[in-house]
């Protein structure tokens, strides 16, 4: 399967300030990018979807200016969570896509955010 | 709307064979896939499924009918480090993007 790498895979934060996670396709160039987060012992939900070069595209609910996505380049996408609070905390997960491989979804080993 | 069910536990015993349901209704279709996830680790691909009928891989066999919205995923001969939760989802278009269930927790006991 594809190698897909997160980090920080695990962040402890006081509420208010802002972390970055990042998402690289070791092995593949990813045209798509999708974020999930997952809530303790619930499903994942997808956050957004961002395609490299262009603005991403956020699912109803998800503030857009609170979740900054950045899908700069083909192997490397970041989501920044803003002005973190406790509500926040929770798995996010990327999953990163090529034009090919729509039957092969590889997640992202996850990055565990808990804000205090 | 967009609706996916599964049973949310299930208890099995080691080197038995146990069966996840898992029923859809969607706006479209474009392939439904399993994945196995661990507590604290993120979910790992198990199977793909787009067309009707029964893909098997190893212990894992996966089904699909898509006139009735419902697949399952079979595991045979059950092993202690199957104990996880099973998540069905669907895929609703072609634009790559996944809809999940809520998730199996499925307890393999010896």
């Amino acid at each position: 399967g594809a190698v897909v790498s997160q980090h920080p895979s695990r962040v402890i934060c006081k509420s208010g300030t802002s972390v970055k996670i990042e998402c690289r396709s070791l092995d593949f160039q990813a045209t798509t990018m999708f974020w999930y987060r997952q809530f303790p012992k619930k499903s994942l939900m997808l956050m957004a979807t961002s395609n490299e070069g262009s603005k991403a595209t956020y699912e109803q609910g998800v503030e857009k200016d609170k979740f900054l996505i950045n899908h700069a380049s083909l192997t490397l996408s970041t989501l920044t969570v803003t002005s973190a609070h406790p509500e926040d905390s929770s798995f996010y997960i990327c999953v990163p896509q090529s034009r090919e491989g729509y039957n092969e979804q590889f997640f992202g080993p996850g990055t565990r955010l808990t804000v205090l | 709307g967009q609706n996916i069910d599964q049973p949310t536990e299930m208890t099995a015993t080691e080197g038995a064979i146990v069966q996840i349901n898992c029923t859809y209704q969607t706006s479209g279709f474009n392939g439904l896939f399993w994945y196995q996830q661990h507590a604290g680790e993120a979910p790992t691909f198990l199977s793909y499924n787009v067309l009707d009928g029964l893909e098997e891989k190893g212990r894992f066999s996966s089904f699909l009918s898509r006139s009735k919205g419902y697949s399952y995923l079979l595991l045979k001969e059950l092993q202690m480090k199957d104990s996880a939760s099973y998540l069905c989802a669907v895929g609703p278009g072609n634009t790559g993007k996944l809809i999940f269930g809520q998730g199996t927790t499925l307890q393999v006991k010896p």
